[in-house]
């Protein structure tokens, strides 16, 4: 089965700098890895899709990374607000559409 | 449109008692699954469906049973809980066979098990 590494310490960092979460994996590389916001007593919510086919993906502030050579992942946020103060959750696929195996987050605090 | 909708949003129960999870979601989705939140520990799938009558084993699927009888409903039940079960657990949804699959989540339901 997929092994996901995420930083379980909170990141914290200053309003208008870049953050940089990490998702590592062991074992098969994914077809797509997708990352998701958590808010506190919330559900998860989906930002990000990226195919193992390509390098980098952009929305808006956000944008993701996918090595697959080194199996492992970025997110960035550019020009970070204390409104993206949240946890983030990576997840991959298991290849054939079925499921995703998600890490268990990085907590991000961006402070004014 | 609702999206994925959970009932109840919270419940106590003794061990060794009984309760069924509803999750519902009307986006006319395929894929319907089951999670388990802990701290530190990340979502972990109970189980899931791909369909309208089919059930399947996720990760974590022990001292938990599901059945899909509608296409929009998808039930989880605890037949004698356990103290083990404590935790939120997350309904999803995702459309089939579109791509990407993301999934929709429903807000959560905090159950505690004494």
């Amino acid at each position: 089965s997929q092994k996901i590494e995420q930083n379980s310490e909170a990141l914290n960092i200053q309003e208008g700098k870049t953050a940089t979460l990490t998702c590592n994996y062991t074992n098969y590389s994914p077809a797509y890895l997708q990352w998701y916001r958590q808010d506190p007593g919330r559900g998860p919510v989906f930002l990000l899709l990226i195919r193992e086919n390509e390098k980098e993906k952009r929305k808006e502030r956000l944008k993701v990374t996918f090595d697959t050579t080194l199996k492992q992942s970025l997110f960035h946020i550019t020009a970070s607000q204390p409104a993206d103060s949240a946890t983030y959750l990576c997840a991959l696929d298991d290849n054939a559409g079925n499921m995703l195996t998600f890490g268990g987050g990085t907590r991000l605090m961006v402070k004014p | 449109n609702a999206g994925v909708t959970q009932t109840p949003k919270f419940r106590v129960l003794k061990t060794g008692q009984s309760m069924t999870l509803l999750c519902a979601q009307d986006m006319n989705h395929e894929y319907m699954y089951w999670y388990r939140q802990d701290p530190g520990m990340g979502l972990r799938l109970i189980h899931y469906s791909v369909g309208e009558g089919t059930t399947a084993k996720g990760e974590v699927p022990d001292g938990y049973n599901v059945s899909r009888l509608k296409k929009q409903n998808f039930l989880l039940g605890l037949e004698s809980a356990a103290p083990s079960q404590t935790s939120v657990y997350f309904c999803a949804s995702a459309d089939w066979p579109g791509y990407p699959n993301e999934q929709f989540f429903g807000p959560g339901t905090r159950l505690t098990v004494l």
